[in-house]
């Protein structure tokens, strides 16, 4: 069975600081994973999929096949990240997303 | 087009009680996935379609779960007999299928309370 685990519920950083949430997956196959942030009132939307190994609002994420990890990187917070982020796979191709618990991320000014 | 829509935002009902869910997806898009988020989880998925066939419905958490798609277009997710556990989060998402990696866009949700 398709897993996600995202370690911690609650992320809190000062603005500027590096920040990491964790992410990581359990899948026998090849996933597609992705990052989805949900901004306070706003609706879930993806930040970025491994696939385009691109670069959104300063956020990054690597997959690493050895470790089976996804974790979502940025040097330096802003308070407008600030929001609930989510890691999500999908595998077969046919399925819907499989998410993590999410990490609510705070950046206190 | 202005994304997603479902209908209604918020439903209070009563146990024992029918409730149908209502989703516009994005118009070009030809798949549709319901999920239900319950407080402090990520969404879970529940089923979806493409164009007018459902394609996977074995998440459905019980036979009292059933969605339509019968023109490809709108969707529709109904939860009979009403329990308290039901309470949450329904969403909707659509997405053009021709990758895995593909977008899916979110509605803003049903959220339903069963009393």
């Amino acid at each position: 069975a398709q897993r996600v685990t995202q370690p911690e519920k609650l992320l809190s950083v000062f603005k500027g600081a590096p920040v990491e949430l964790k992410c990581n997956y359990s899948y026998s196959g090849s996933p597609e994973l992705f990052w989805y942030v949900q901004y306070s009132r706003q609706r879930l939307q993806l930040l970025l999929r491994h696939i385009s190994r691109e670069s959104i609002k300063g956020f990054t994420a690597d997959l690493n096949k050895g470790e089976t990890s996804f974790h979502l990187k940025k040097p330096f917070a802003q308070e407008e990240d600030s929001a609930m982020y989510y890691c999500a796979l999908v595998g077969g191709g046919a399925d819907g997303l499989t998410f993590g618990k999410g990490t609510h991320l705070i950046i206190q000014p | 087009d202005t994304g997603v829509s479902q209908d209604p935002r918020h439903k209070i009902t009563k146990r024992g009680q029918n409730v149908t869910f209502r989703c516009d997806p994005i118009s070009e898009h030809n798949r549709l996935y319901w999920y239900r988020q319950t407080l402090g989880q990520g969404p879970e998925f529940l089923t979806y379609f493409q164009n007018e066939a459902q394609l996977e419905k074995s998440r459905l958490l019980s036979d009292r779960f059933s969605a339509e798609r019968p023109k490809g277009s709108f969707s529709t997710l109904e939860i009979q007999r009403t329990e308290q556990g039901d309470s949450a989060m329904y969403l909707c998402a659509s997405s053009i299928w021709d990758k895995p990696y593909n977008e899916q866009f979110f509605g803003p949700g049903t959220r339903l309370t069963v009393l």
